[in-house]
């Protein structure tokens, strides 16, 4: 069946520094792949997204990176700040907004002071 | 920008009580929903997805005798946990999407309920 995986589960790094999430999906089908970032208690925000027919995708200090031939997909923070700190999400969904979502395991990310 | 609203925002409940959560689009006609619940430290699962007038599909392992899903209207979804027990306990988020007018391509989070079964 979809799967997301979503790797590491708990990341902590020194503010300024980058920090990186990587997620790998199982069905062919899925076209668009959304991040969320999610802070306690609250509704995932929609950080950034790409589509299966772009390689990458930037802006300000976060970018994703999309290997379709691998299904491998990867989120990139640059200059971390503290408001970084949350969980994030990668999520995998078909292309029509009506096609259901399919979240990876999440990684809570910490900067350090 | 689009905008979901979910009511209530916390209840607490006794067991073997039924719930009602209402999924709203205030400013879209959501053509989909989707129902989704969060354990603590867990990822969202997604429960339900239900069309404007047609029956939920539910995901492998959900009870849809135990969550009952309405969609009605292009602007409203229900979820009901029927004679809810503590393992029920979660936070319960919808989404709303549009395929048939903006806004195209993005599902719409709601700010999620948060159940607990006492």
């Amino acid at each position: 069946g979809e799967n997301v995986e979503q790797h590491p589960s708990t990341l902590s790094v020194q503010e300024g520094d980058s920090a990186v999430i990587k997620c790998t999906y199982s069905d062919s089908a899925s076209n668009y792949f959304p991040w969320y970032k999610q802070e306690l208690g609250k509704r995932p925000q929609l950080i950034i997204d790409i589509r299966s027919n772009v390689g990458e995708k930037k802006d300000q200090r976060i970018a994703v990176t999309l290997n379709k031939t691998a299904k491998h997909f990867s989120l990139h923070i640059t200059e971390t700040q503290p408001e970084d700190s949350a969980v994030y999400f990668c999520a995998a969904r078909g292309l029509s907004s009506a096609s259901k979502i399919i979240f990876g395991s999440g990684t809570r990310l910490s900067i350090r002071p | 920008g689009a905008v979901v609203s979910q009511h209530p925002s916390r209840v607490i409940c006794k067991s073997g009580t039924s719930v009602k959560i209402e999924c709203r689009s205030l400013d879209f006609q959501a053509t989909t929903m989707f129902w989704y619940r969060q354990f603590p430290k867990q990822s969202l699962m997604l429960m339900a997805t239900s069309n404007e007038g047609s029956k939920a599909t539910y995901e492998q392992g959900v009870e849809k005798d135990k969550f009952l899903i309405n969609h009605a209207s292009l602007t409203l979804s229900t979820l009901t946990v029927t004679s809810a027990h503590p393992e029920d306990s979660s936070f319960y988020i919808c989404s709303a999407s549009s395929t048939s007018g903006p806004p195209y391509n993005e599902q719409f989070f709601g700010p999620g309920t948060r159940l607990t079964v006492l």
